[in-house]
């Protein structure tokens, strides 16, 4: 089963826009993960948050955690056509006996040139 | 270093047929980790094998079963293959740790099963 629901399934917006996705989950993490995947190809790590940050970025992403609400976000800036991907997002439980991610259903993020 | 590999790239087999992929880690990880990818499902965990110990198991039939070898290079296998098999099969390694973990995806086997 999916741990996490993303938000919006799909979103289409204009190069140099910033693009926003966010992600729900249901237990409680030790982190957060995003990963983006080129059409049906393996998936690349973007950017891992703790379950004890708010904020993190790198380059031209920014992710937010509220653990309160079960909720992160992924904001892409200045977006670019290599961008066109799917983002996933995964939460690390990390139990005993649960040792592995859980993705959620992703967002198909489409770059208009 | 080079990444993960997994082999072969795209598979066709009939139903009933088994099959085996191979993953190859990134050289000094110990966990390898396989996940079923179909638009229906989404990313679905299969398990983890860390230092060729199953860590983990996901929520599949017996049919899905794996291995790991000394080296960390992994198999899985699917017998009695059915339609639904059909999906792109990942495999990701890490080093194991407990925290902060950061997966290391290959490119995925496509298995067409008709």
């Amino acid at each position: 089963s999916q741990q996490g629901e993303e938000d919006p399934q799909a979103l289409s917006i204009q190069e140099g826009e910033n693009a926003t996705m966010n992600c729900s989950y249901k237990t409680s993490i030790n982190n957060l993960q995003w990963y983006r995947q080129n059409s049906g190809r393996g998936l690349v790590h973007l950017i891992l948050i703790r379950s004890n940050e708010r904020e993190k970025h790198s380059g031209r992403l920014r992710v937010t955690l509220d653990t309160s609400k079960k909720s992160s976000s992924l904001l892409i800036t200045a977006s670019r056509a290599a961008d066109t991907a799917s983002y996933f997002c995964a939460t690390d439980a990390r139990t005993v006996g649960n040792e592995k991610l859980t993705f959620g259903t992703g967002t198909r993020l489409t770059i208009i040139p | 270093k080079a990444g993960v590999t997994q082999t072969p790239r795209y598979l066709i087999k009939t139903r009933g047929q088994q099959v085996t992929l191979s993953c190859s880690p990134i050289s000094g990880h110990r966990s390898v980790s396989w996940y079923q990818q179909t638009p229906g499902q989404g990313l679905q965990f299969l398990f983890e094998y860390f230092s060729e110990t199953q860590r983990n198991k996901g929520n599949f039939p017996g049919r899905f079963s794996g291995r790991q070898f000394s080296n960390s290079r992994s198999e899985m296998n699917v017998s009695t293959l059915e339609l639904g098999d059909s999906a792109l099969y990942l495999c990701a390694s890490s080093w194991g740790d407990r925290d902060q973990e950061t997966q290391y995806f290959g490119p995925g086997t496509r298995l067409l099963v008709l």
